[in-house]
């Protein structure tokens, strides 16, 4: 099946740093780019939707000048946590639609510090 | 109550029983229903995929959908060690793929050699 690759797998940062998030598809084009977010013991939870070269759509509650997507081309985007917090350390996964399907990436653990 | 339910177990069994996994939801727009397995460390990969009320067969796996009772369940027969991951239930309104998921917690399998 198609890859989506998502990195880094794993990532620790202090209070107040930024941190990037990429997930690229490898043999697709990916149009939409969708970014969720998964707390200890709870849903999946969207956090936006992205298509190529528009600007992110961002669910209630999900600020939008916090976390910062990028879906620049076809085959990536990138999630910005900016100025995290340990309040942001969670599961963030990635899900690239093709126009088929939709395939998800690895997912990235971030522990803010 | 959240739009979907889904018992997070853990779920313990012995290699060759028969595995049945349930969801609840509240949304009655719900149109599309999905099973995701999601092994540790890795992105949830779609496993089922149903369209409204049935049932769906897969090797050993079987999807059934009851929208009168807003319940879905996911069967697998003759299970292996190799189906010891997490199942997330999944729903979509519309689109299937391209739109919009919500998630189950997802429900944590072992299977027993």
């Amino acid at each position: 099946g198609a890859v989506v690759s998502q990195h880094p797998s794993r990532v620790i940062c202090k209070s107040g740093t930024s941190v990037k998030i990429e997930c690229r598809s490898l043999d697709f084009q990916a149009t939409t780019m969708f970014w969720y977010r998964q707390f200890p013991k709870q849903s999946l939870m969207l956090m936006a939707t992205s298509n190529e070269g528009s600007k992110a759509t961002y669910e209630q509650g999900v600020e939008k000048d916090k976390f910062l997507i990028n879906h620049a081309s076809l085959t990536l985007s990138t999630l910005t946590v900016t100025s995290a917090h340990p309040e942001d350390s969670s599961f963030y996964i990635c899900r690239a639609w093709g126009g088929t399907e939709a395939f998800f990436g690895q997912g990235t653990r971030l522990t803010v510090v | 109550q959240k739009e979907v339910e889904q018992d997070p177990g853990p779920l313990s069994v012995p290699e060759g029983a028969i595995v049945s996994l349930n969801c609840t939801y509240s949304n009655s727009a719900f149109q599309y229903f999905m099973w995701y397995r999601q092994y540790s460390r890795k992105g949830p990969e779609l496993l089922m995929y149903t369209y409204s009320s049935g049932n769906k067969e897969d090797g050993r796996f079987t999807a059934q959908v009851d929208k009168s009772s807003k319940y879905i369940s996911l069967f697998i027969r003759d299970s292996q060690p190799s189906d010891s991951a997490t199942y997330l239930c999944a729903m979509s309104e519309d689109g299937g793929s391209n739109y919009k998921l919500t998630f189950g917690k997802g429900t944590l399998l072992t299977v027993n050699p």
